[in-house]
């Protein structure tokens, strides 16, 4: 079973620009998680999605948005970027939502920006 | 102060050396994540508990709930359990399984 893909693994932008994210989880799985992880802060929350529907979200300015398909693939956008949204971003599936469920991650997107 | 607070922040063993990562949490929580992150990125989930213990191969997960405190351990450590290790809390309020807040990190490495 092919594991959680993200893509691109690597991009490099410029302050002012948007960028999309595409996470694509385990066959199966329905719910999406994405999470930022920086030197200084480790890793942050940022949404959770299950059944294309946004089930938390955490607190990041509404730069950061979100989607999640019917094929259960997830997108991310980052809008007016800044120096420091420069980070490793994360994204994790798992089945349900139940808090038993083991989560998967994906080998994240590292994004610069400069 | 930070909800999920681990120690040590480094650490440096030998090789064949048992190994104890400490974390604690300040708010209440339905499980806690041990994960452990490779370098280039990678995470893997080693454990969730809610309540006890769990073993896997030289990897035990502990938790305390009353006193909001969890141990990760590994026996006969080796080069190869060099990683980060990280911990990270499901709060109460959240609900779900995404929604977790992570501790720092703790930087392992296994000298041969």
């Amino acid at each position: 079973k092919a594991g959680v893909t993200q893509t691109p693994r690597y991009l490099i932008k410029t302050r002012g620009q948007q960028v999309t994210l595409s996470c694509s989880p385990i066959s199966g799985h329905r719910s999406v998680s994405w999470y930022q992880q920086t030197p200084g802060q480790g890793l942050q929350f940022l949404f959770e999605y299950f059944s294309e529907t946004q089930r938390n979200k955490g607190n990041f300015p509404g730069r950061f948005s979100g989607r999640q398909f019917s094929n259960s693939r997830s997108e991310m956008n980052v809008s007016t970027l800044e120096l420091g949204d420069s980070a490793l971003y994360l994204c994790a599936s798992s089945r349900f939502l139940d808090s038993t469920d083991t989560q998967y991650f994906g080998p994240g997107t590292r994004l610069t920006v400069l | 102060k930070n909800e999920v607070e681990q120690s040590p922040q480094n650490l440096t063993a030998q090789e064949g050396e048992f190994i104890t990562i400490n974390c604690s949490y300040s708010v209440g929580i339905s499980a806690l994540h041990w994960l452990q992150q490779h370098p280039g990125g990678g995470i893997v989930s080693l454990f969730m508990l809610s309540s006890g213990k769990k073993k896997h191969g030289r990897l035990i997960a502990t938790i305390n709930i009353q006193e909001k405190h969890s141990s990760l351990h590994i026996t006969a450590s080796h080069p190869r359990d060099s990683a980060v290790y990280i911990c990270a809390v499901q709060p109460f309020y959240g609900g779900s399984q995404g929604n977790l807040i992570f501790g720092k990190g703790t930087k392992l490495s296994v000298k041969p």
